[in-house]
């Protein structure tokens, strides 16, 4: 089956450090997500990247469909970032069934 | 803003008992969705629909029910809970596909521990 795989698992950085998370995906996808989700919390969507390079405030994702990863660049961490980051993919045409990688969970210290 | 809330938000059940997760979401989407979380471990889908009075099996249906008896409310049911169904269950509803800006809005959890 379709796999997510993300890579470091865990992350410890000092603030202002920038952190760089990997998600590799063994079929091609139609939408690729990533999602943040706070310390015993829920998920909130950070921005979606099937193809190319996206920025959102401190965060740039590049994803190459071709070599089936993507990356998530957070520039001058802060404290607040500390959470887990997951990929999703939608594997289908559209259809929504999002498969989540396991996360890199970082930890950003003062 | 987006809301989707879940209840109860943590839940003790014993073994063989029968569960029942709700969601209800204020967001007008026709996309629902039931995700379970594992500790350490991403989210997997469990069942979803896409208008009310229809449910669709996920990628682990098994032992898991779902009712949408409305656009807005959303339940998991567990007929017979057992161990294994220990986890942080996660409710999201999102627009229809093809939607430009789409995306999964997430429930706070809701944790169930089976004992």
């Amino acid at each position: 089956g379709q796999q997510v795989q993300q890579s470091p698992a865990s992350l410890v950085l000092q603030e202002g450090e920038n952190a760089e998370l990997q998600c590799n995906f063994s079929s091609t996808a139609t939408q690729l997500q990533w999602f943040y989700q706070s310390p015993g919390g829920s998920l909130v969507s950070l921005l979606s990247n099937p193809s190319g390079t996206k920025h959102t405030g401190r965060l740039t994702s590049t994803t190459v469909t071709k070599e089936r990863r993507s990356s998530l660049h957070i520039s001058s961490s802060q404290t607040t970032d500390s959470g887990t980051y997951l990929c999703a993919i939608d594997p289908s045409s559209g259809s929504w069934q999002l498969i989540f990688g396991s996360g890199t969970q970082l930890t950003v210290m003062p | 803003e987006a809301a989707v809330t879940q209840s109860p938000r943590s839940k003790v059940a014993v073994t063989g008992g029968k569960v029942t997760l709700s969601c209800h979401q204020t967001n007008n989407h026709d996309y629902m969705y039931w995700y379970r979380q594992d500790t350490g471990h991403g989210l997997r889908l469990i069942h979803y629909s896409y208008v009310a009075d229809s449910t669709e099996k996920g990628d682990i249906p098994d032992g898991y029910k779902a009712s949408r008896p409305s656009q807005e409310n959303f339940s998991l049911i567990l007929e017979l809970a057992s161990l294994s169904q220990t986890a942080v269950y996660f409710c999201a509803s999102s627009d229809a596909p093809g939607v430009s800006g789409n995306t999964l809005y997430f429930g706070e959890g809701s944790r169930l521990i089976v004992v």
